[in-house]
């Protein structure tokens, strides 16, 4: 069955600090993955995504992620958060056949300490 | 970019009662989601559905939930009757393609039920 795993709730960190949130995934076959971002009261939107090739993919803000197959993770990293970057983050995991269905992981809350 | 448009963005209703939860999705998108979100946490996946058909749907689906898509109009999630427990923010989502698509989101409707 396919799921993903984030398995920090809550990340505190310092402004300009570097971070990295976990995300590993359970799914038969090849995934696509994505990280989404949800900020208070606002729905989600898509931080970057991987389909193939490069296992390093950028996405907005400065966040990148990598994903590496033989440990089912695709975790998001970032050089140096900023306040604003406080918001929860959702890892997800879709098929690649057929009509695609999209699962998330619980969420990891991040807080930005100015 | 790309909108999915929700009404109402609240709604406050007795338990027993039934509510239809209104999704405007993106023009062109064919494919369509709903997610319930409790405490700002877990988006869980509800339902999928294409080409006026029900794809997919997880066991929080109940027998209460339906969802249609009349003449292209708004995909509507339904619940009747409604239970305590279906207080939880809803979010539609919209993709175009089938397996490569991104899901766009919209800001959620919040139910509660009294």
């Amino acid at each position: 069955a396919q799921s993903v795993t984030q398995p920090d709730a809550r990340v505190t960190v310092s402004e300009g600090a570097s971070l990295q949130l976990r995300c590993k995934y359970s799914y038969s076959g090849t995934p696509y993955l994505f990280w989404y971002v949800q900020y208070p009261r606002q729905g989600l939107q898509l931080l970057l995504k991987y389909y193939s090739g490069d296992p390093v993919v950028q996405g907005v803000n400065g966040f990148e992620a990598e994903f590496i197959k033989s440990n089912s993770s695709f975790h998001l990293r970032k050089a140096s958060v900023h306040w604003s970057d406080s918001a929860v983050y959702f890892c997800a995991v879709s098929s690649n056949t057929g009509y695609q269905n999209f699962y998330f992981g619980k969420g990891t809350s991040l807080t930005v300490i100015p | 970019g790309p909108k999915v448009l929700q009404i109402p963005s609240h709604q406050i209703i007795d338990m027993g009662q039934m509510v239809t939860l209104n999704c405007d999705p993106v023009s062109n998108h064919l494919y369509f989601y709903w997610y319930k979100q409790i405490l700002g946490q877990q988006m869980e996946f509800l339902v999928n559905f294409y080409n006026g058909k029900v794809m997919e749907k997880s066991k929080l689906f109940k027998d209460q939930f339906s969802v249609e898509r009349p003449d292209g109009s708004y995909f509507t999630l339904k619940i009747q009757p409604t239970a305590l427990e279906d207080s939880a923010v809803y979010f539609c989502a919209s993709t175009f393609w089938g397996t490569t698509g991104q899901l766009y989101f919209g800001e959620g409707s919040k139910l509660t039920v009294l």
